[in-house]
């Protein structure tokens, strides 16, 4: 079973909201993903976490706030987004660290579509 | 700095034909190979891995690697309509994380 599940599907927020984009997965994947993907554009990386700790932040604005719970879970927080954040944010998981020889396949969750008003 | 290049098309082909799709890359280093596939408005979906040089085949689907010239390529035979999407070539390798391509939109025209 290769499932990564996301939750919410969509959302719409105000600039002024906290909100919370959830990911899941049960392969024993020791790696997580947050992207970010724009219409037309390649996903872009955000976070990544290895064996629960954050390993490489791509020097993401704090008003998105990355958290790991367990190796299962991974969190994105938000916090007085703007418009232009608007985009379909993606979780990803990988068999391998980050740092392995060979991380694996990577696989997607559906994604979560943030609309920012 | 890392790249992966691939041809932004769109390709379009008759249904029926083979389509063939290209990505070359940058880094040396680069040891894993892959091919996603997103319909619009939808994530990413894995559709082959490749590693090793030389032609993998899965159902209609062939990756080919060539490590010497760093070049990639995916050729789907006997396309169908449902095959037009976006096909994202992707690199990893030696502790360096996933670098995409900026995706090859593919039409098969009924």
């Amino acid at each position: 079973d290769t499932e990564v599940t996301q939750t919410p599907k969509h959302l719409v927020m105000g600039m002024t909201n906290k909100k919370s984009l959830k990911c899941e997965q049960h392969m024993g994947h020791r790696a997580m993903y947050w992207y970010k993907q724009k219409a037309k554009k390649p996903p872009e990386l955000m976070f990544v976490y290895s064996y629960e700790k954050l390993s490489i932040n791509e020097s993401v604005p704090s008003r998105f706030s990355p958290e790991c719970p367990n190796s299962s879970l991974l969190n994105l927080h938000l916090h007085a987004l703007q418009p232009e954040d608007s985009a379909l944010y993606l979780c990803a998981s990988s068999q391998g660290p980050v740092g392995a020889s060979n991380t694996g396949e990577l696989f997607f969750g559906e994604g979560s579509r943030l609309t920012v008003l | 700095q890392k790249e992966v290049e691939q041809n932004s098309g769109p390709l379009s082909v008759p249904e029926g034909a083979i389509a063939s799709l290209n990505c070359t890359y940058s880094d040396r280093v680069s040891q894993s190979f892959f091919w996603y596939r997103q319909y619009s408005g939808k994530s990413p979906e894995l559709i082959m891995s490749i590693y090793s040089n030389g032609d993998k085949e899965d159902g209609r689907f062939t990756a080919q690697l060539n490590k010497a010239s760093q070049y990639v390529s995916l050729l789907i035979r006997d396309s169908q309509p449902s095959d037009s999407a976006t096909y994202l070539c992707a690199v990893n390798g030696y502790g360096q994380n996933f670098v995409f391509g900026p995706g090859t939109r593919l039409s098969v025209l009924p």
